[in-house]
């Protein structure tokens, strides 16, 4: 059974800071692997998937890497923004998406 | 862009009564889903939907869940006698391909149950 896992589970910086969110995931037979970002109340917006051939993603200031190997996949967010706070989440397909407890990530000015 | 649009944004109801939540996927997207998210929780699966019948369900889908396709721009999930522990929000998703496809959500469904 498909577990995934997040950490850290909160993240508070400084505007400007180059972070790093982690996602590990159990089972390795993944078709692809989708982050997505949730604003309090609302929904999930994809921000970038992850193929099962592919290594890594890139959108924006945003950049994803996937090792299934070793059943990890990294968020890496470039120059961080205020508007970059609100929970991250990582979801793992093997034919449904299995998601993980996600991080919440706070910015400050 | 073409998005995922769900109906009601916030259902209030009574335990014991039925409930039906809507979702318009985008257009020339063929699989469908149903995720909830019980407060401070994950988001989990629910339901699959393609070709106009169930692909798979979890645990949680019940005999008091079901989906449906009424025509060809809707998809419907119906709770038949509201639970407390049903309130929740409630997310649909559309997918163009099957397993390698990006899954996009809508904005979610809040159901409050009393």
């Amino acid at each position: 059974k498909q577990e995934v896992t997040q950490i850290p589970a909160a993240l508070s910086v400084p505007e400007g800071e180059n972070l790093v969110l982690n996602c590990s995931f159990t089972d390795s037979a993944i078709y692809n692997l989708q982050w997505f970002r949730q604003d309090p109340g609302k929904g999930l917006t994809s921000l970038l998937l992850i193929q099962s051939s592919q290594r890594e993603q890139t959108s924006g200031r945003l950049n994803a890497s996937l090792d299934k190997s070793s059943g990890r996949s990294t968020l890496y967010i470039a120059a961080s923004q205020p508007g970059d706070s609100a929970t991250y989440l990582c979801a793992g397909n093997t034919d449904k998406l299995i998601f993980g407890t996600g991080t919440r990530l706070q910015v400050f000015p | 862009e073409p998005e995922v649009t769900q109906t009601p944004s916030h259902q209030v109801t009574q335990m014991g009564q039925e409930v039906i939540l809507r979702c318009v996927p985008i257009s020339n997207h063929l699989y469908f889903y149903w995720y909830r998210q019980i407060l401070g929780q994950k988001v989990e699966f629910l339901v699959s939907f393609y070709n106009n019948e169930i692909s798979e369900k979890s645990e949680i889908f019940d005999d008091q869940f079901s989906v449906e396709r009424p025509d060809g721009s809707n998809f419907t999930l119906k709770i038949r006698s509201t639970k407390l522990e049903d309130s929740a929000m409630y997310f649909c998703a559309s997918s163009s391909l099957l397993n390698t496809g990006e899954l996009f959500f809508g904005e979610g469904s809040r159901l409050t149950v009393l």
